[in-house]
């Protein structure tokens, strides 16, 4: 069975600093996805950014980014240049073709101003 | 705005009492899904519907049901909720199963 898992259950950053939030998951598939959503305290889960296993060149939004590492089986999540509205909780997601969302716990994140 | 709605936001029921969930969606999707959130845990699929096909989850209570009228909006019912039924329930959408979802504000569920 797939796993997604999620080491660090808190984070914490500075204002206009850079944070990396971790994910590994575990696969035997070859063809999937891979997502990172982020849900702000009583509001809804929107998609960051999403992810190919086919695809080589690494996701970009914004200031978003990841780090895929498919031997690996990781997918970290760097926000560059971070804003108090980036506090939420983050759940990174894996789905095999035609498979349904396994979310990881989440890491919760929290913006110092 | 295109979007997926959920109503109400915050529900209370009593402990055994039949609760309605709604969801509606403007997008046009053919997928739409129901999750169960607990406090400070991941969202975990309940069931969805591909149109009017409906997959169950195999670990889902019999206890939930869902109803998918037309394409525009899906319900969750929860029979007879007990206490360890409270939690935020998210309705999301997609276009296909393979495209990304959308997720509603969620409702959170309060049984006494």
């Amino acid at each position: 069975a797939q796993t997604v898992t999620q080491s660090q259950p808190e984070m914490s950053v500075q204002e206009a600093e850079t944070v990396t939030l971790s994910c590994t998951y575990d696969t035997s598939e070859s063809d999937y996805y891979l997502f990172w959503y982020k849900q702000p305290p009583s509001r809804q889960m929107i998609l960051v950014i999403r992810q190919e296993a086919y695809k080589q060149q690494n996701a970009t939004e914004n200031r978003f980014s990841v780090n895929f590492q498919k031997a690996a089986k990781s997918f970290s999540l760097k926000i560059s240049d971070s804003q108090l509205g980036d506090a939420a909780m983050y759940f990174c997601a894996y789905r095999r073709s035609q498979g349904n969302l396994i979310f990881g716990k989440g890491t919760k994140l929290s913006v110092k101003p | 705005d295109a979007m997926v709605i959920q109503n109400p936001r915050y529900q209370v029921t009593q402990f055994g009492k039949p609760v309605t969930l709604s969801c509606s969606q403007t997008l046009n999707h053919n997928v739409m899904y129901w999750y169960q959130q607990k406090s400070s845990q991941a969202p975990k699929l309940l069931f969805h519907y591909y149109d009017k096909d409906f997959n169950n989850e195999a670990d889902t209570p019999d206890n939930f049901q869902s109803r998918r009228p037309n394409t525009s909006f899906c319900f969750l019912d929860i029979r007879s909720p007990g206490l360890g039924d409270a939690a935020m329930y998210l309705c999301a959408t997609s276009r296909g199963i393979e495209e990304t979802q959308y997720f509603g504000p969620g409702t959170r569920l309060l049984v006494l």
